[in-house]
């Protein structure tokens, strides 16, 4: 069975610095890894997907990286602002692309 | 606008009392999932369908029933619920034809079970 782990759980950084968020995944037979944004009581944005064959995807100040063999991928935000504050999450899409795995997520607070 | 709507948003209920969910995409996306997020315990996949008449289960799936006949609609029956189902419920869907699979989520409901 899947598990994918995020770490840390929660991360304070001030503002303008550039951070880096950790999502590892124990069975490297995936579709794709997606990361979203969730903020407090609302639904999940989508940020970044990551094909299986690709090794990382890039949106703005942020920087998505896969290393399939050996189960991680990392999240890159520059230059952070304190409206990046939110909880992030990764999932990961099994090969058959039916079943989905999200992590328990890091929440970030960036302080002004 | 391209988007997946979920029906009620809130709801509160009573044990036993039966409940429907809905949950429709306007994408034309194969595929479909409900999760459920908990304090905790985060988001786990309830049950999925990868086209009409097609679904399996998901990591929790006692207590719930889906169906799909519909390509766009992809409804979530409680039968019986009871307060261990009270939760937030997102559903999602995805093709591999529209951004290999990314998935896109509605915006959640939020069940009370008493």
């Amino acid at each position: 069975k899947q598990e994918v782990t995020q770490i840390p759980a929660a991360l304070s950084v001030p503002e303008g610095e550039n951070l880096v968020l950790n999502c590892s995944f124990t069975d490297s037979a995936i579709y794709n890894l997606q990361w979203f944004r969730q903020d407090p009581g609302k639904g999940l944005t989508s940020l970044l997907l990551i094909q299986s064959s690709q090794r990382e995807q890039t949106s703005g100040r942020l920087n998505a990286s896969l290393d399939k063999s050996s189960g991680r991928s990392t999240l890159y935000i520059a230059a952070s602002q304190p409206g990046d504050s939110a909880t992030y999450l990764c999932a990961v899409k099994d090969v058959n692309a039916g079943k989905s795995t999200f992590g328990d997520g890091t929440t970030l607070t960036v302080k002004p | 606008e391209a988007q997946v709507t979920q029906n009620p948003r809130y709801l509160i209920t009573v044990t036993g009392k039966k409940l429907t969910v809905t949950c429709s995409q306007n994408m034309n996306h194969e595929y479909m999932s409900w999760y459920r997020q908990d304090p905790g315990l985060g988001l786990r996949q309830i049950y999925y369908s990868m086209n009409v008449e097609v679904t399996d289960k998901g990591d929790v799936p006692e207590g719930y029933k889906v169906s799909r006949k519909e390509k766009r609609n992809f409804p979530l029956i409680l039968e019986s619920p009871s307060p261990n189902q009270t939760s937030l419920y997102f559903c999602a869907s995805s093709s591999p034809g529209q951004g290999n699979y990314e998935q896109y989520f509605g915006p959640g409901t939020r069940l009370t079970v008493t």
